[in-house]
């Protein structure tokens, strides 16, 4: 159990475009979902927090306006890269947690952007 | 001083020898400790998730948590090629949202 998909997984797309990508939750409802950046040999940086039907909660620095998270059911949630630049080039993972606290977080295999 | 800290390693052993992975951290506040195991290019996969400090064991893993000295270790036993992989400690307050990683310890086990 506790299976979490990404798509793409890998995408490359030109400067300037925008790219979206799905997390779901295959065997469980979702109620919190979170999506990171991790860069070459680095951690995982947390970007935001989604709970189902609310609007995301972003941490210090990520800008909201340029990525979009929408978690419009319990089992998928969407984060859309807008006018993507080189810069955003990285590894993206979203995890998702089915309740509450004592519950913990299962990843996704993660979506590589690269953008030219 | 960061919140967690984490040998990056490498960290290069024979196979089946005792793997000891370990992460410090200084705030009081987490009281949820976890274990992930990262392959290249994939996403983290949780093999450990204790909340109290003791040992927690499963199968080859043994997991520890010592609140007093904010340590907290990761034991492999008759560790294998197929450990080879980067191990991350990650931990949480007791909100359970923001899970604060260390920067992962790269292992080789050598057949």
């Amino acid at each position: 159990g506790a299976v979490v998909s990404q798509h793409p997984s890998r995408v490359i797309c030109k400067s300037g475009t925008s790219v979206k990508i799905e997390c779901r939750s295959l065997d469980f409802q979702a109620t919190t979902m979170f999506w990171y950046r991790q860069f070459p040999k680095k951690s995982l940086m947390l970007m935001a927090t989604s709970n189902e039907g609310s609007k995301a909660t972003y941490e210090q620095g990520v800008e909201k306006d340029k990525f979009l998270i929408n978690h419009a059911s319990l089992t998928l949630s969407t984060l859309t890269v807008t006018s993507a630049h080189p810069e955003d080039s990285s590894f993206y993972i979203c995890s998702a947690r089915s309740s509450g606290p004592g519950d913990t977080q299962y990843f996704g295999p993660g979506t590589r952007l690269t953008v030219l | 001083q960061k919140e967690v800290e984490q040998d990056p390693g490498p960290l290069s052993v024979p196979e089946g020898a005792i793997v000891s992975l370990n992460c410090t951290y200084s705030n009081s506040a987490f009281q949820y400790f976890m274990w992930y195991r990262q392959y290249s290019r994939k996403g983290p996969e949780l093999l450990m998730y204790t909340y109290s400090s003791g040992n927690k064991e499963d199968g080859r893993f043994t997991a520890q948590v010592d609140k007093s000295s904010k340590y907290i270790s990761l034991f492999i036993r008759d560790s294998q090629p197929s450990d080879s992989a980067t191990y991350l400690c990650a931990m949480s307050d007791s909100s359970g949202d923001k899970l604060t990683f260390g920067t992962g310890t790269r292992l080789a086990v050598r057949p």
